[in-house]
């Protein structure tokens, strides 16, 4: 089993629908979470972080944490062309104290 | 401000040569990282300082070879490299373990 795992798509939306991505985690003892987007060529960059269960919003996305089902999502709403890209989701191990990142979500939104 | 910068952006290298790659912020972040990204792959952890101290080694060969001068810079050496190890060298910072990392945008190393 991948200690963090993701569908690697490509996950196509229409312009202006949700993007709704997904990830599934091995330790149960981890904390902190994460998704960055990627562009081609480029470094990853942070676009949400969440630590307690629940959902956190900022601006056009939603990161939601369930704990006990060891799985964290990423909404987009109003998905734009400019949003196309690789989603990268990280988790910060609870053994190990790192980073691992799931193999990330190629997502193409469509004009 | 969330910058972290790295020099050079391109290295082209050969086996036998010996470069450094150089990373800094001025976030007052304690954590420290360098990744190793091969194309259409995630990022893969190498090194890890916590408070200028390597915390995390992932048994990266001793060709590569992390500095950590002070709290805001982080250098990687490299020394007779392999064609296997160009990729996209990424470092990270973060306030302190288990936070958000922030990647600068790399050096993209190629080894003839």
């Amino acid at each position: 089993q991948k200690e963090v795992e993701q569908n690697s798509g490509p996950l196509s939306v229409p312009e202006g629908a949700i993007a709704s991505l997904n990830c599934t985690y091995s330790d149960r003892g981890s904390q902190s979470f994460f998704w960055y987007r990627q562009y081609s060529g480029k470094s990853p960059e942070l676009i949400m972080f969440i630590y307690s269960n629940g959902d956190k919003e900022d601006g056009r996305f939603t990161a939601q944490l369930n704990k006990a089902s060891q799985y964290v999502s990423l909404l987009i709403r109003d998905s734009q062309p400019s949003d196309s890209a690789t989603y990268l989701c990280a988790v910060n191990m609870e053994y190990g104290n790192k980073l691992v990142f799931g193999a990330g979500t190629i997502l193409r939104v469509k004009s | 401000d969330t910058e972290v910068t790295q020099t050079p952006k391109h290295l082209v290298m050969g086996m036998t040569n010996k470069k450094s790659l150089k990373c800094e912020q001025h976030m007052g972040h304690r954590a420290m990282y360098w990744y190793k990204q091969k194309a259409k792959k995630p990022p893969e952890l190498m090194f890890v300082y916590s408070y200028e101290k390597l915390s995390i080694n992932e048994s990266v060969p001793s060709r590569f070879s992390p500095e950590c001068p002070n709290s805001s810079l982080l250098n990687l050496h490299l020394h007779a490299l392999q064609p296997e190890d160009s990729a996209l060298y990424l470092c990270a910072s973060s306030p302190g373990l288990r936070y958000e990392q922030y990647f600068g945008p790399g050096t993209r190393l190629t080894v003839t």
